[in-house]
């Protein structure tokens, strides 16, 4: 099974800061899907930035860019110009792109980076 | 966008009780439904996947006769906690897969269940 591994249980960055989350996985695909999402107060998930493995573009999304390492398994998010709505926790996720017979093409979670912004 | 939709947000029972959790795909047929769940300050954990008109898949460890799933249409499934117990409080979410969109998910808003 692929594993997510957020290190950073918590990061703290001023407004209008740039931070950066990291994340790596651990797989034997070559071809999956990568996620950033956001999960607010509200504990309603959003969509930050998807990212697929064969593309070698990194995403981006307005003030939020990814930097993907395919060799190195690594998949970290920049939030640039930080702004105090952007406090929440944040999951990186997996998603194979084969449907396996369990878990068809659900997302393998990691454990969560809570930011906090500061004025 | 695509808006996945979940009632009751929030509900609190007795123990031995059962109760039902709506998820709803709103303007868009799911092929493909997910279960969550998530407790306090930890991530999300997959239960079950449930595909329209077949069972529903649950991970290892999840008791499918307690959380019973029924898909019954492209744009609902129903998650089932039956004979709830104060350990199974926890924050329910399920996530919807467009039907030929396969990458991307859409989350609901989550449903809090208490059991007392």
């Amino acid at each position: 099974a692929q594993t997510v591994t957020q290190s950073q249980p918590e990061m703290s960055v001023q407004e209008a800061e740039t931070v950066t989350l990291s994340c790596t996985y651990d797989t034997s695909e070559s071809d999956y899907y990568l996620f950033w999402y956001k999960q607010p107060p509200s504990r309603q998930m959003i969509l930050v930035i998807r990212q697929e493995a064969y593309k070698q573009q990194n995403a981006t999304e307005n003030r939020f860019s990814v930097n993907f390492q395919k060799a190195a398994k690594s998949f970290s998010l920049k939030i640039s110009d930080s702004q105090l709505g952007d406090a929440a926790m944040y999951f990186c996720a997996y998603r194979s792109e084969r449907s396996n017979s369990n878990s068809g093409y659900a997302l393998n979670f990691g454990k969560g980076t809570s930011l906090l912004v500061t004025p | 966008g695509a808006v996945v939709s979940q009632h009751p947000s929030w509900v609190i029972c007795k123990s031995g009780t059962s109760v039902k959790i709506e998820c709803r795909s709103l303007d868009f047929q799911a092929t493909t439904m997910f279960w969550y769940r998530q407790f306090p300050k930890q991530s999300l954990m997959l239960m079950a996947t449930s595909n329209e008109g077949s069972k529903a898949t649950y991970e290892q460890g999840v008791e499918k006769d307690k959380f019973l799933i029924n898909h019954a249409s492209l744009t609902l499934s129903t998650l089932t906690v039956t004979s709830a117990h104060p350990e199974d409080s926890s924050f329910y979410i399920c996530s919807a897969r467009e039907r030929g969109q396969g990458e991307t998910q859409y989350f609901g808003p989550g449903t809090r269940l208490l059991v007392l």
